[in-house]
């Protein structure tokens, strides 16, 4: 069975700081990777996605994520952070696709400092 | 789209109340998910189905937890009955075949 580790609950940074969030996936076959956010009070939207090819991938509002397999780690960074990044960010790991079931991390609450 | 739709959104019942969570999925998505998200447990996945036919429930957490699905535009979450332990936001998401799932913005239950 896949899961997903997210290290700590919550991280904190200043406006224009890098941000960088940390998965690492254990799963005994090729991975689907994923990245959703989840704003206060809202549904999850996803940020990326990596399945094949590329192992650096680009998403919407400046991220960007890197598969290592070597490391089993699937990191999320921006380089400059937002007032608006302000949210939760859950990393997820599926082995048969996009649409079928999804293990999801306990997510990391970025703060973003003024 | 107006994306997937649940309702309500919020929902406070008393414990051994019947409890019923609808969900309108994405039009010409065939993938439907039922989640629940607290605070103990993170988000788990409690169903789906492709084409209104479950295939996994292995998530649902006790036979008091029913889901259907009558055709390819609504599903229902049933909980009979419900207890305070029960008390989570509750997410439905569609996904079309080797598509990404779109979350709905959620029902947020609360069991006295």
């Amino acid at each position: 069975a896949q899961s997903v580790t997210q290290l700590g609950s919550h991280v904190s940074v200043s406006e224009g700081a890098l941000v960088l969030l940390r998965c690492n996936y254990s799963s005994s076959v090729p991975p689907y990777l994923f990245w959703y956010v989840q704003y206060p009070n809202q549904g999850l939207q996803l940020l990326l996605k990596y399945t094949t090819g590329a192992t650096l991938v680009k998403g919407i509002n400046g991220f960007e994520a890197e598969f290592k397999k070597s490391e089993t780690s699937f990191h999320l960074t921006k380089p400059s952070a937002h007032m608006s990044d302000a949210a939760e960010y859950f990393c997820a790991v599926s082995v048969t696709g996009a649409n079928s079931k999804l293990t999801f991390g306990k997510g990391i609450t970025l703060s973003v400092r003024p | 789209d107006a994306g997937v739709i649940q309702s309500p959104r919020h929902e406070v019942t008393e414990m051994g109340q019947e409890v019923t969570l609808r969900c309108k999925p994405i039009s010409g998505h065939d993938y439907l998910f039922w989640y629940r998200q607290t605070m103990m447990r993170g988000l788990e996945l409690l169903i789906y189905f492709n084409n209104n036919v479950p295939i996994d429930d292995s998530g649902m957490p006790e036979d008091r937890f029913s889901a259907k699905m009558p055709n390819a535009s609504f599903s229902t979450l049933k909980i009979q009955p419900s207890e305070p332990r029960d008390s989570a936001v509750y997410f439905c998401a569609s996904a079309a075949s080797r598509n990404i799932q779109y979350f709905g913005a959620g029902t947020r239950l609360s069991v006295l």
